[in-house]
């Protein structure tokens, strides 16, 4: 069975840094395409983050410089390392999975975590 | 950046009742690339439609995606009380991913 837990959040101070983290079971980490997507509160989804298999990162705009994607595949274990926190990071952040099948890649997060929440405020 | 608008912002619909739900990209969306999600509050999203017309496993098929280049539809033919919730449609294109603002179903 596919899950994937998240971990890490809490209260930041603004300027501080946090590491979230996605442990997943049921599948390899490593072998698909691995996104963060955040939710603020009573707002819609916004995309933040993904790490394709190969090891390439891409970020929204909104994060750039600021956030880091990895991930460790002796634990099966996504990583967002995000620094110089803004109040308006604050959001439930979730991580998610695209499908990598053979000769083809999915670009839809078929499986979710349950999302950690981050709160940045003084 | 394509960006997704959704329309309405929010429906409000009966039990029994045909909902239609819109996501009009600003720039032309490959067909493979346009996916549906329903969220339920304090739940995470769950994925309804891949490929702009394909059912997730577990979808009943009372949902339906339809659509193309920059106009795609999601239907939910009979309103069961368990559809009502938050819509987002979502696109990826060069590396990134965008989603629309979503469309809240509520009970009328």
């Amino acid at each position: 069975e596919v899950q994937l837990v998240e971990s890490g959040g809490g209260l930041v101070q603004p300027g501080g840094s946090l590491r979230l983290s996605c442990a997943a079971s049921g599948f390899t980490v490593s072998s698909n395409y691995m996104s963060w997507v955040r939710q603020a509160p009573g707002k819609g989804l916004e995309w933040v983050s993904v790490i394709y298999s190969g090891g390439s990162t891409y970020y929204a705009d909104s994060v750039k410089g600021r956030f880091t994607i990895s991930r460790d595949n002796s634990k099966n274990t996504l990583y967002l390392q995000m620094n110089s926190l803004r109040a308006e990071d604050t959001a439930v952040y979730y991580c998610a999975r695209s499908e990598k099948l053979v000769g083809a890649t999915t670009y839809y997060f078929d499986y979710w975590g349950q999302g950690t929440l981050v709160t940045v405020s003084s | 950046e394509i960006v997704l608008t959704q329309s309405p912002g929010t429906l409000s619909l009966s039990p029994g009742e045909r909902a239609t739900l819109s996501c009009r990209a600003s720039q032309s969306v490959s067909s493979s690339y346009l996916a549906w999600y329903q969220q339920k509050p304090g739940q995470a999203p769950r994925l309804l439609i891949y490929g702009a017309s394909s059912r997730a496993t577990g979808i009943p098929d009372r949902f339906s995606g339809s659509g193309s280049g920059t106009d795609f539809t999601l239907t939910i033919s009979r309103l069961e009380p368990e559809d009502f919730a938050v819509y987002y449609c979502q696109q990826y294109g060069s590396s990134q991913y965008t989603f629309g603002q979503g469309t809240k179903l509520e009970i009328k």
